[in-house]
């Protein structure tokens, strides 16, 4: 079945950085495109970017635009997710979710989110 | 930016019964690109329907979603003590957003 397994927790301080994976499996890495969504405590789920798996051209939320990273490893069937300059309001659970269509198969690029990872907690504190 | 508002943002109710979430959109949503995901405790969200009224893979009949434009419904029409979680929606039509969830708990 098709799965999202993330990296464990990290704790981070103020100013640094923090990346996360998300390994895919249970379908063919490159034909789907993988987004980026955070949940800061008792806040509304926040988009932060996606990259189309097959082609590495990743595009960012405004919100996040020179912050944040997203890369893959086609080989490695895993996607990556960096964000710098950490502040204590990026202090999150941070999740990968795979787009609901396959690339090409949609009239738009980006969709409906499933499955989602698991989720990882970055905590930034001093 | 599309805002989604979803109403209301607590309900209340008892196993057997109808549940109708809303979600109100700032802007209309184009060609109905709007999901709605379920939440429970320490768990990722979980795909229930997208394009405002398809069902996603191995979700019950009892979810149903409809709507266009800027408002949308989720119904459910008897509530399983399985569905007492935080639902969210999330418009894909204009960028992506999410609305803030409607908590629904057992009365």
């Amino acid at each position: 079945q098709v799965q999202l397994v993330q990296s464990g927790a990290e704790v981070k301080k103020p100013g640094a950085s923090v990346k996360v994976s998300c390994k895919a499996s249970g379908y063919t890495f490159s034909t789907y495109a993988l987004h980026w969504v955070r949940q800061a405590p008792g806040q509304r789920l926040e988009w932060m970017g996606w990259i189309n798996a097959g082609r590495d051209n990743p595009k960012y939320s405004q919100k996040f635009q020179g912050r944040v990273t997203i890369t893959r490893d086609t080989s490695a069937s895993t996607a990556y997710m960096e964000l710098s300059s950490l502040r204590s309001e990026d202090t999150a659970v941070y999740y990968c979710a795979r787009d609901g269509c396959r690339v090409g198969d949609c009239y738009s690029p980006t969709n409906w989110f499933d499955p989602w990872g698991q989720g990882t907690l970055v905590t930034v504190s001093s | 930016e599309i805002v989604l508002t979803q109403s209301p943002g607590t309900l209340s109710l008892s196993p057997g019964e109808r549940a109708t979430l809303s979600c109100r959109a700032s802007q209309s949503v184009s060609s109905s690109y709007l999901a709605w995901y379920q939440q429970k405790p320490d768990q990722a969200p979980r795909l229930l329907i997208y394009g405002a009224s398809s069902r996603a893979t191995g979700i019950p009949d009892r979810f149903s979603g409809s709507g266009s434009g800027t408002d949308f419904t989720l119904t459910i029409s008897r509530l399983e003590p399985e569905d007492f979680a935080v639902y969210y929606c999330q418009q894909y039509g204009s960028s992506i957003t999410f609305g803030q969830g409607t908590r629904l708990e057992i009365k």
